[in-house]
C-alpha cells in the first residue's frame, strides 16, 4: 500500500465512450502526476499538479482532461480515444519539488485502459 | 536538458548471484537519484534515493546503489539476488535547478 490509489484497475472502453480514471491520495502531498506507460516505451510524463494548479501539459491530446479539484483528488477524464491510448495510467504524488525537497514521486498501482 | 540512460534492456542473473544494474545521468546542478522497481501489473514502488552524503545509498529489499559523480552514474547491486527480484527497474534523476523527474527507459532483471 503506497497510499495513492487509483480507480479502475482496469478499464475497456469503445473510442466513442466516456470514462474516468480517478486517484486518491492519503500522503498529505501538494503536487499529483499523471503518467502514461505503452509497451516497450519510456514512461510518459502527461500532466503535473502543484497545490490544484496544472504547470505542466507535456502536449497531450486534448481527448484525455485532467482535473484537480483538491490536493489530494485527480481524474483523467477520456473522451473519443483511439486503440494507440491502450496502456497502463499511473497516478503519482509528492510533496512540490524545489530545492529544499527530494521530492520522490509515490506511485499508485495503475488503470489498464484497452481502448478497442 | 537532463537525462538517464539505463544502457541494458534485459540483464539475467542466477539466484545468488550478485545484481547490478547500470544507471548514468546528465542533469545541470546537483543530482538526486531514485531508483524504482515495477513488478508485472503493478504501479512503480520507490527503492532508494540519493540527495547528498555518503555516495553509498541503502534501500529496501537488501538493494543499494552506489553514486559515482566523476562517471555520473548511479548503479543499483544487490549482493546476492533471489528469484522475487525478478521486474523491472527504473533509474530516476532531476537537477537541483529542475522541477521534473526524468526516468530512464528501464531495466528488464530476470
Amino acid at each position: 500500500e503506497t497510499g495513492v490509489t487509483q480507480t479502475p484497475r482496469h478499464l475497456v472502453m469503445g473510442m466513442t465512450n466516456k470514462k474516468s480514471l480517478k486517484c486518491e491520495q492519503h500522503l498529505g502531498h501538494n503536487a499529483m502526476y499523471w503518467y502514461k506507460q505503452s509497451a516497450k516505451k519510456p514512461l510518459e510524463l502527461m500532466f503535473v499538479y502543484n497545490f490544484k494548479e496544472q504547470t505542466e501539459n507535456n502536449s497531450v491530446p486534448s481527448r484525455f482532461s485532467p482535473e484537480c479539484p483538491n490536493s489530494s483528488h485527480l481524474f483523467l477524464h477520456l473522451h473519443t480515444l483511439q486503440p494507440e491510448d491502450s496502456a497502463l495510467y499511473l497516478c503519482a504524488s509528492s510533496q512540490v519539488l524545489n530545492r529544499d525537497s527530494s521530492g520522490e514521486l509515490f506511485f499508485g498501482e495503475g488503470s489498464r485502459l484497452t481502448v478497442l | 536538458a537532463q537525462s538517464v540512460a539505463q544502457p541494458e534492456d534485459q540483464v539475467n542473473v542466477a539466484e545468488g548471484n550478485p545484481l547490478t544494474v547500470k544507471c548514468t545521468y546528465s542533469v545541470s546542478g546537483n543530482p538526486y537519484l531514485f531508483w524504482y522497481v515495477q513488478y508485472p501489473n503493478r504501479g512503480l514502488q520507490f527503492l532508494l534515493k540519493y540527495i547528498t552524503g555518503d555516495n553509498l545509498v541503502k534501500g529496501s529489499y537488501g538493494f543499494e546503489a552506489e553514486f559515482n559523480k566523476s562517471q555520473t552514474s548511479f548503479h543499483l547491486k544487490k549482493p546476492s539476488a533471489l528469484v522475487s527480484d525478478s521486474a523491472l527497474y527504473f533509474c530516476a534523476v532531476r537537477g537541483s535547478n529542475d522541477y521534473k523527474l526524468s526516468f530512464g527507459a528501464g531495466t528488464t532483471v530476470t
